[in-house]
């Protein structure tokens, strides 16, 4: 079945500690982001790619890094992860201008 | 900057009444504009979007907005409320990039549904 998977479906980490998320999508869509969620604040872009080698910066990018080795993979690593990203990440993918945006299960982190 | 704003946290709807969720943007030229919603513990679902043409746009489940330039609003409603509809609701606004485009989303608004 077509879509979006992430991996960790759920994780608790030490304060310190590198970790990386996974997200993989399989329609074939030149573009995808991380966001993250917050009781309270909706939905926020951390980071996007619109094509295989290309990345940006969203809204609240600190302590996150992207790749975008080929079209379908799109991790998202915090490199030395606060108490302050527990969060529940989303990845999302689209095709072209103005598409929908696909959005997979989502990761909820705990940073302890 | 672009920005949503949803003025209700929480709403609580009898079933079988009709719904109407607030939505304002900002946004300094033509806005495109989406509702999701996201079930308890699910990802988003796209119900409706608009990108020009009419103004009232229809969507899945039953839902449909009306966009209002002169109120910068983009309200969406649903005649007949069902219980499966409870869950919260998103919008969100567009801002193109090269080759993508970024989604700005309002905070959302958790419906709930009594029998």
């Amino acid at each position: 079945i077509a879509g979006i998977t992430q991996a960790p479906t759920s994780q608790i980490l030490a304060a310190g500690r590198r970790m990386t998320l996974r997200c993989t999508q399989d329609m074939r869509h030149n573009a995808m982001y991380w966001y993250r969620q917050d009781l309270g604040l909706g939905l926020r872009l951390i980071h996007y790619s619109n094509t295989a080698g290309t990345t940006g910066k969203g809204e609240v990018p600190d302590g996150y890094s992207v790749s975008r080795a080929n079209t379908d993979d799109f991790p998202l690593t915090l490199a030395s992860a606060v108490p302050s990203q527990t969060s529940v990440y989303f990845c999302a993918s689209s095709q072209g201008f103005y598409n929908e945006q696909f959005f997979g299960p989502g990761t909820r982190l705990t940073v302890l | 900057a672009q920005s949503v704003t949803q003025p209700d946290i929480h709403i609580t709807v009898s079933e079988g009444a009709s719904l109407e969720l607030r939505c304002n943007y900002s946004y300094g030229a033509t806005p495109y504009l989406f509702w999701y919603v996201q079930s308890p513990g699910q990802g988003l679902q796209l119900l409706l979007k608009y990108f020009s043409g009419d103004t009232l746009v229809q969507g899945i489940k039953g839902f449909e907005a009306e966009f209002k330039r002169s109120q910068s609003s983009f309200n969406l409603r649903k005649p007949s409320v069902h219980w499966s509809d409870a869950a919260e609701y998103f919008c969100a606004v567009a801002s193109s990039g090269a080759g993508s485009y970024q989604l700005t989303f309002g905070k959302g608004t958790k419906l709930s549904v009594i029998p």
